[in-house]
C-alpha cells in the first residue's frame, strides 16, 4: 500500500519569506501525486498535481512543486508567503499501478504566516 | 456549476441516536468517498463506492454504513454503534477506476457533535 509523509505538522514562516512544505512517499513505481489546501471548517481544495510529463508543477495562489523520483519527494514552495496562505496542507498519492483511483493522504501540515 | 453539496454544514446528534450525512454531486462522477477527520490525524477512509449499487468498507468503517442507489448520491449514517462520533465528515467524487487520476473533487463538509 502507498504511504505519504509530510515532515512537520507544523510550519511558521513570516510573511515574505519562502514556504517549504515536505511530502515523500512510498514506492517503487512513481505514483500520481497531489497537494491540496484547507481552510477552516472547509472541504479541501486541489492547489495542484503531477500525473505524467514536466516534473515542476505549477498550481494555484503562486505554489509549485517538484517531483523527484530519487528522492520519492514533491515537496510544496511558493517564493513569498501571504497572510491568506495560512491553512492546512495535504499531500495525497494514488497507486498508478492498479488502476485504482482511491488517494491516500498525508497527516497535514498546518502553516502559520508571521505578519 | 458542477460540485459537491453536503448538508447539513452543522449537526448534532444525541447518545443512541442515528443521523444521515448528505452528500450529492452533479459532476457525473462514478466514485465517491467519505472521510473523517479529527484534529491533527489527518482523514480517514470510512466507505467509498465504484459504481451505483456498490460500495467498499475503508479503514474505519465500524458504526458506519452507506448506501448508493443513485449516482449522484452517497448519504452516510453514522450509527449509535459509533462510540465517539464527534468529528469533521468529508465526502469526495472523482471520474471511474481506471486511467489517469486526476484528483479528488471534495464537499464542504459536516461538523457533526454529540451533546
Amino acid at each position: 500500500a502507498q504511504s505519504v509523509t509530510q515532515l512537520g505538522s507544523h510550519v511558521s514562516v513570516s510573511e515574505g519569506a519562502l514556504v517549504l512544505l515536505r511530502c515523500n512517499y512510498s514506492s517503487s513505481v512513481p505514483p500520481y501525486l497531489f497537494w491540496y489546501v484547507q481552510y477552516p471548517n472547509q472541504g479541501l481544495q486541489l492547489l495542484l498535481k503531477y500525473t505524467t510529463g514536466a516534473t515542476l508543477v505549477k498550481g494555484i495562489n503562486g505554489f509549485e512543486a517538484e517531483f523527484k523520483k530519487s528522492e520519492t519527494s514533491f515537496h510544496l514552495t511558493k517564493p513569498s508567503a501571504h497572510m491568506s496562505d495560512a491553512a492546512e496542507y495535504f499531500c495525497a498519492v494514488s497507486d498508478r499501478r492498479t488502476g485504482a483511483n482511491n488517494l491516500f493522504f498525508g497527516t497535514g501540515t498546518r502553516l502559520t504566516v508571521i505578519p | 456549476d458542477g460540485g459537491i453539496t453536503q448538508s447539513p454544514k452543522y449537526l448534532f446528534r444525541k447518545e443512541g441516536q442515528n443521523v444521515t450525512l448528505s452528500c450529492e454531486q452533479n459532476l457525473n462522477h462514478d466514485a465517491m468517498y467519505w472521510y473523517r477527520q479529527d484534529p491533527g490525524q489527518g482523514l480517514r477512509l470510512i466507505y467509498y463506492s465504484q459504481i451505483v449499487n456498490d460500495f467498499q468498507k475503508g479503514d474505519i468503517a465500524e458504526g458506519y454504513s452507506v448506501s448508493r442507489e443513485k449516482k449522484e448520491s452517497f448519504p452516510l449514517t453514522v450509527t449509535s454503534a459509533q462510540k465517539n462520533p464527534t468529528a469533521f465528515y468529508l465526502c469526495a467524487s472523482n471520474w471511474g477506476a481506471f486511467g489517469t487520476n486526476y484528483g479528488y473533487t471534495f464537499g464542504s463538509g459536516t461538523r457533526l457533535t454529540v451533546v
